[in-house]
């Protein structure tokens, strides 16, 4: 199975400013076909999760553009440009190129 | 828009079985395949499987083979998925989720369904 490694697993920010989540794959997630299927999923408290971004560095439908992806075969980033107070929540990335896997989760808070 | 609905919480013994519902609406049940998950009481994901809800085919992961069945109604357009000899440790929130083949992400949640094993 494709270990996916984040961190951090927490991460305190002030509001207005950025963050950045990491996410590590035990093994490429370069599919057969050519795509990267690496997605980021935030889940708020009490909520189910919620997609934003696809394929790396595709955001979702109705995901604020403060939000972006980024990264290459093992090595991916999730960027916040600014963080506003609805964007706590835990952070997941997941592969889905070889079975489905998820991330420990990154618990992001206000300072 | 999209939406997917689960049944309601569950409480049950150990060693009972528990099945749950899916029931999509907004789109074409039989387009698109349906993910079940779990998540524990403040742990993170775990993928459990899929179903095709066009041809019934189905994938499950490792760890629950033999003990999880998803099944799918086409004629009221909902998916199931049943876990049997139930211990302690899955107590979760099982969650339905579609996961369009293009993309490969899971773009619509359902609320999620609780379901407490407690003797």
């Amino acid at each position: 199975d494709i270990v996916m490694t984040q961190t951090p697993l927490s991460s305190p920010v002030t509001l207005g400013q950025p963050a950045s989540i990491s996410c590590r794959s035990s093994q490429s997630l370069v599919h057969s076909d050519g795509n990267t299927y690496l997605s980021w999923l935030q889940q708020r408290p009490g909520q189910p999760p919620r997609l934003l971004i696809y394929k790396i560095s595709n955001r979702f439908s109705g995901v604020p553009d403060r939000f972006s992806g980024s990264g290459a075969g093992t090595d991916f980033t999730l960027k916040i440009s600014r963080v506003e107070a609805e964007d706590v929540g835990v952070y997941y990335c997941t592969q889905a190129t070889q079975s489905y896997t998820f991330g420990q989760g990154t618990q992001l808070e206000i300072k | 828009q999209v939406q997917l609905v689960q049944s309601g919480a569950e409480v049950k013994k150990p060693g009972a079985s528990v099945k749950v519902s899916c029931k999509p609406s907004g789109y074409t049940f039989t387009d698109y395949y349906m993910h079940w998950m779990r998540q524990a009481p403040g742990e993170g994901l775990e993928w459990m499987g899929w179903i095709n809800s066009n041809s019934g085919g189905t994938n499950y992961a490792q760890k629950f083979q033999g003990r999880v069945t998803m099944t799918r109604d086409t004629s009221i357009s909902t998916a199931y998925m049943e876990l049997t000899e139930l211990r302690s440790d899955d107590t979760a929130v099982y969650y339905c989720a579609r996961n369009p083949a293009a993309i490969r992400a899971f773009d619509c949640w359902g609320q999620g369904t609780l379901v407490t094993v407690s003797s």
